[in-house]
């Protein structure tokens, strides 16, 4: 059954670095989305990414977060210069189909620490 | 955000038991739902979905109910077995929405 991957499973940084997590969705999948999760709390949008471009982001995703398809497999998320607050698991997941309909698939996601 | 509410933390049902989750949502932009299955260590494994035009979706021993005048939906789990034990979360989405709004998940457990 196809699945999507994430690498590195685990990513330990030091504040202020720049860190990029990456993504290979499912490879009929169109539409791209990051979530997080900060231990003890819920899972959180941060953005989706559909032809090659933002569809839609949160409150969380500023100017230190940015997402970009290199090619046309992976899909990654760079982390300009990391804070201890964006310490959490991050999801990477994909979609057939957009706007308010499919079902989304995620990665086993990515632990990032920041110390 | 609080618009996905899951007022149980845990949940321990004994198997070949039913196991019942609850969700609330408040914002009723909301049409569909879907309901995923995180085991430690993993990502959110896709369970089933529905869409406010309906009112019950079943797929094999999982079965979800939507009661949209009162923007309460439940998950039936029957029977439970063993390898039910994980973080059960309830999602939601508007018509013009991206992105999924989760609850906070609700941790189940089967007893032998």
């Amino acid at each position: 059954e196809p699945e999507v991957t994430q690498t590195p499973s685990h990513q330990v940084t030091q504040m202020g670095q720049e860190v990029i997590l990456r993504c290979v969705p499912i490879s009929n999948h169109l539409y791209f989305y990051w979530y997080r999760q900060i231990l003890g709390q819920k899972v959180e949008f941060l953005v989706s990414f559909y032809n090659n471009e933002i569809s839609e982001k949160s409150e969380i995703f500023d100017d230190q977060f940015s997402v970009e398809r290199p090619d046309g497999s992976n899909f990654t998320l760079k982390i300009r210069s990391t804070k201890l607050e964006d310490s959490a698991m991050y999801f990477c997941a994909s979609s057939d189909e957009g706007l308010g309909r499919g079902e989304q698939y995620f990665g086993p996601g990515t632990r990032l620490t920041v110390t | 955000d609080q618009q996905v509410k899951q007022n149980s933390p845990s949940l321990s049902v004994q198997e070949g038991r039913i196991s019942i989750l609850n969700c609330d949502y408040t914002n009723s932009m909301f049409d569909y739902f879907l309901w995923y299955k995180k085991y430690p260590a993993e990502g959110p494994t896709f369970l089933i979905s529905i869409s406010s035009i309906k009112d019950k979706n079943e797929d094999g021993r999982f079965t979800v109910f939507l009661n949209k005048s009162a923007k309460h939906l439940s998950l039936h789990i029957v029977p439970s077995q063993p390898g039910d034990s994980a973080v059960y979360f309830c999602a939601a989405r508007g018509h013009n929405d991206y992105k999924l709004s989760f609850g906070a998940g609700t941790t189940v457990t089967v007893r032998a």
